[in-house]
């Protein structure tokens, strides 16, 4: 069974610094990896996804991450914090093999950025 | 134009009662999907519809029932409402069922039972 770790539920980083959000996946299969961004009272939106393309992935608002198989990683960076950053990101991974589309999600991780 | 909507956005009501949300998206996808959001922000999957027909089921007390009169409709109906019940829920669609397709959230209903 596919899981997801999110290590940190809160990050906290001054504006202009490094973003730095972790995610470790579980899964029997080569997964779909998947970040999403919720901000207060809204629904989630997809920041990126991994299918199995570059392992280097870009996203929306400057954010990207990378695919490392042999640290069953999908860590989500950007290189420089801005106020409207702050939200709750989440990590999710489906399973390649499913045909249900079933993404299960980690615990989120809010990050705060400070001016 | 929102692409997928939910009503209410706020739903107060009280133990015991029977209510329903409402969910429409206009972004011409084949499933639709109704997640929940507990207080500590974790979210879980409830029910699945691909083309009106119910694909995943998970472990929902069977006072929560889902129905889908069309691909761009569904609906979730809460019969004897429980406290434990209070939530955020979301709606979501994709353009397909399958792994890799991306989801498309509506912004919530904020369901407090009391």
């Amino acid at each position: 069974a596919q899981s997801v770790t999110q290590l940190g539920s809160h990050v906290s980083v001054s504006e202009g610094a490094l973003v730095l959000l972790r995610c470790n996946y579980s899964s029997s299969v080569p997964p779909y990896l998947f970040w999403y961004v919720q901000y207060p009272n809204q629904g989630l939106q997809l920041l990126l996804k991994y299918t199995s393309a570059a392992t280097l992935v870009k996203g929306i608002n400057g954010f990207e991450a990378e695919f490392k198989k042999s640290e069953t990683s999908f860590h989500l960076t950007k290189p420089s914090a801005h106020m409207s950053d702050a939200a709750e990101y989440f990590c999710a991974v489906s399973d390649r093999g499913g045909s249900q589309g079933n993404l299960i999600f980690g615990k989120g991780t809010k990050l705060s950025v400070k001016p | 134009d929102t692409a997928v909507s939910q009503t209410p956005k706020y739903l107060v009501t009280q133990m015991g009662n029977d209510k329903s949300i409402k969910c429409e998206q206009n972004l011409g996808h084949d499933t639709m999907y109704w997640y929940k959001q507990d207080s500590k922000k974790f979210l879980k999957i409830m029910f699945s519809y691909n083309n009106k027909e119910l694909i995943i089921n998970e472990t929902v007390p069977n006072r929560f029932s889902p129905k889908s009169p069309d691909k761009a409709h569904l609906n979730l109906h809460i019969n004897s409402l429980e406290l434990g019940d209070s939530a955020v829920y979301f709606c979501a669609s994709s353009p397909r069922a399958g792994g890799n397709s991306p989801l498309h959230f509506g912004n919530g209903t904020r369901l407090t039972v009391t």
